[in-house]
């Protein structure tokens, strides 16, 4: 089973850079997933990580420390449609290789 | 098509009503999952296909919940005897091919509502 825990709502200033994190405990870890989720549309794919390190890919940064169980995702430059809901899933070594998915941290971002 | 779709968008039913929801996944992935996501919550699995046999069916909450693939493309989800607790958005998700390298894509969501 797993563990996933993300802060509830951020806010951040338009232009500004925020992190969000993610901390997951997990028996076998297989990759890191964020995702976007704008209010009533789909999740939508932004980053995966497997190995420790950052990924970047223009505004947006993910990290990965699977020996502390901690992954961030960085937002630079943030635009008023930044404003939605960021997914952070965890993928395990067993089952079937469903990611589980946190909460979601309700990002809103003001002028 | 281009992505993931799902129909209906909206669903309103009855206590103790049948209700069938639709995914048609992105043409050629072999993986479709399902799941549904609760207000201020994350997507919770639900069932997962690999080709037209569910592969992994172990987050179906109980019996009432069905889903079917015929023919390894579109998949139907199936509700029985719906309670107000089965109100949630169901998305549907492809992967190419599953596994412990697949991402998933996923589709706009049924806004499901039983009253």
């Amino acid at each position: 089973g797993q563990n996933i825990d993300q802060p509830t709502e951020m806010t951040a200033t338009e232009g500004a850079i925020v992190q969000i994190n993610c901390t997951y405990q997990t028996s076998g870890f297989n990759g890191l997933f964020w995702y976007q989720q704008h209010a009533g549309e789909a999740p939508t794919f932004l980053s995966y990580n497997v190995l420790d390190g950052l990924e970047e890919k223009g505004r947006f940064s993910s990290f990965l420390s699977r020996s502390k169980g901690y992954s961030y995702l960085l937002l630079k430059e943030l635009q008023m449609k930044d404003s939605a809901s960021y997914l952070c899933a965890v993928r395990e070594t067993e089952g079937s290789y469903i990611p589980t998915f946190g909460r979601g941290t309700s990002l809103i971002v003001h002028p | 098509g281009a992505g993931v779709s799902q129909t209906p968008s909206n669903k309103v039913t009855e206590k103790g009503k049948y209700v069938e929801l639709r995914c048609d996944p992105i043409s050629g992935h072999t993986a479709l999952y399902w799941y549904r996501q609760s207000l201020g919550q994350g997507p919770e699995f639900l069932i997962y296909f690999q080709g037209t046999g569910a592969a992994d069916d172990s987050g179906l909450p109980n019996d009432r919940f069905f889903a079917v693939r015929p023919e390894g493309s579109v998949s139907t989800l199936k509700i029985q005897r719906t309670e107000r607790g089965d109100s949630a958005v169901y998305l549907c998700a492809s992967g190419i091919a599953g596994g412990r390298t697949d991402t998933q894509y996923f589709g706009p969501g049924t806004r499901l509502t039983v009253l």
